[in-house]
């Protein structure tokens, strides 16, 4: 069974701080990682897209990904109360009609408190 | 980016009914769609493939009678649940992957 695992928290971090969220993978197959952030009754959204080894940066936003290890992590500084949201780590998997499917990991609730 | 809709955003129905949810690439062709189904403070799960022209793919578990896919068009994709039952009460979402996977906002469906 093809696994993506992530603590499910609550993590809580204060206005204007880092917030870091780890995610780890069972299938050393996988090539392909993304962050989606989910808002209460909403469907998700893509925040970061990672491929290779290393850091990937957008913004406020940086996806770090250790094939060897099977971990990948998003951190979001000077995170906002806006960025309150959980957030779910993916693995791309096996293709299925021309595409990856993708494997969710449960989710990390985050809340920044003002 | 690419837009997915899906219609009805909610609906309820009555247990022993069937319900039709439709999933809609408004500004791209998707031949392929998938189908997510997300219960309460769970992650999302994958339900299966929706091929345009052929066969639904489904996953492990998922009663391909139960949860119908008709992928009728380069644009449409629908999810049947027939005779629903109070534990299909769910967040039914659906992607259509293009350069990414875009997500639709989601159906929640509450059978009483």
């Amino acid at each position: 069974q093809k696994e993506v695992e992530q603590n499910s928290g609550p993590l809580s971090v204060p206005e204007g701080a880092i917030a870091s969220l780890n995610c780890t993978y069972s299938d050393r197959g996988s090539q392909s990682f993304f962050w989606y952030r989910q808002y209460s009754g909403k469907s998700p959204e893509l925040i970061m897209s990672i491929y290779s080894n290393g850091d990937k940066e957008d913004g406020r936003f940086t996806a770090q990904l250790n094939k060897a290890s099977q971990y990948v992590s998003l951190l979001i500084r000077d995170s906002q109360p806006s960025d309150s949201a959980t957030y779910l780590c993916a693995g791309g998997g096996a293709f299925s009609g021309g595409y990856n499917k993708l494997i969710f990991g449960a989710g990390t609730r985050l809340a920044v408190h003002p | 980016g690419a837009v997915v809709s899906q219609h009805p955003s909610w609906v309820i129905c009555k247990s022993g009914t069937s319900v039709k949810i439709e999933c809609r690439s408004l500004d791209f062709q998707a031949t392929t769609m998938f189908w997510y189904r997300q219960f309460p403070k769970q992650s999302l799960m994958l339900m299966a493939t929706s091929n345009e022209g052929s066969k639904a793919t489904y996953e492990q578990g998922v009663e391909k009678d139960k949860f119908l896919i008709n992928h009728a068009s380069l644009t449409l994709s629908t999810l049947t649940v027939t005779s629903a039952h109070p534990e299909d009460s769910s967040f039914y979402i659906c992607s259509a992957p293009l350069n990414e996977q875009y997500f639709g906002p989601g159906t929640r469906l509450t059978v009483t």
